[in-house]
């Protein structure tokens, strides 16, 4: 069975500095996705930023970059800039690419706060 | 394109009581899953439909049952209902057959059982 671990239960950044968010995880799989969800207080959770386990070229959306290292197996989330608006709890996750469903392995989560 | 919704919002039960939640997929989506989230946690699979047969359960009793309708709206039903079952109730549908295919978190049912 596959697990993510996020060991961080919270973290702060202050209003336009960089902050990184860890992530590892176990598998016996060579093929599978990793994902970083935000979930800002009472509202929906979204997608962040996703990563394909076969490609080396680590992702990047806007101001959220990964640092995936396979080998290791350690999925983090880098945020440039922060704003305030990136306050909220992130989640690690990990999607089997080849089985029947899409079920989502997720961590317990970091608790985000940005300092203005 | 409307989104994921989720109903109720709110709900508080007592023990031993039965509860119904239901989702509405996103426009177009074929697949919904549910999540439940306790607090403080992350969210734990429960199961996934796909073209009204479940496809794929994760570690919870069989009192957590569900089902898919044919435009692709869902529920999911918990019978005798523990206090642990205290939790955020998520559904995420998405749209099955592509090599990716993302999903999109509803709101959200708050349960609370007493």
């Amino acid at each position: 069975a596959q697990t993510v671990t996020q060991s961080q239960p919270e973290m702060s950044v202050q209003e336009a500095e960089t902050v990184t968010l860890s992530c590892t995880y176990d598998t016996s799989e060579s093929d599978y996705y990793l994902f970083w969800y935000k979930q800002p207080p009472s509202r929906q959770m979204i997608l962040v930023i996703r990563q394909e386990a076969y490609k080396q070229q680590n992702a990047t959306e806007n101001r959220f970059s990964v640092n995936f290292q396979k080998a290791a197996k350690s999925f983090s989330l880098k945020i440039s800039d922060s704003q305030l608006g990136d306050a909220a709890m992130y989640f690690c996750a990990y999607r089997s690419a080849g089985g029947a469903n899409s079920k989502l392995t997720f961590g317990k989560g970091i608790t985000l706060s940005v300092r203005p | 394109e409307t989104g994921v919704t989720q109903s109720p919002t709110h709900l508080i039960k007592t023990r031993g009581q039965q509860v119904t939640l239901r989702c509405s997929s996103q426009s177009g989506h074929n697949t919904v899953s549910w999540y439940q989230q306790a607090l403080g946690q992350g969210p734990q699979f429960i199961f996934q439909y796909y073209r009204e047969e479940e496809n794929g359960r994760g570690n919870f009793p069989p009192r957590f049952s569900g089902l898919q309708f044919p435009n692709y709206s869902s529920e999911l039903n918990v019978n005798a209902l523990e206090l642990d079952d205290s939790a955020l109730y998520l559904c995420a549908s998405s749209l099955a057959g592509r090599s990716y295919n993302e999903q999109f978190f509803g709101p959200g049912t708050r349960l609370t059982v007493l």
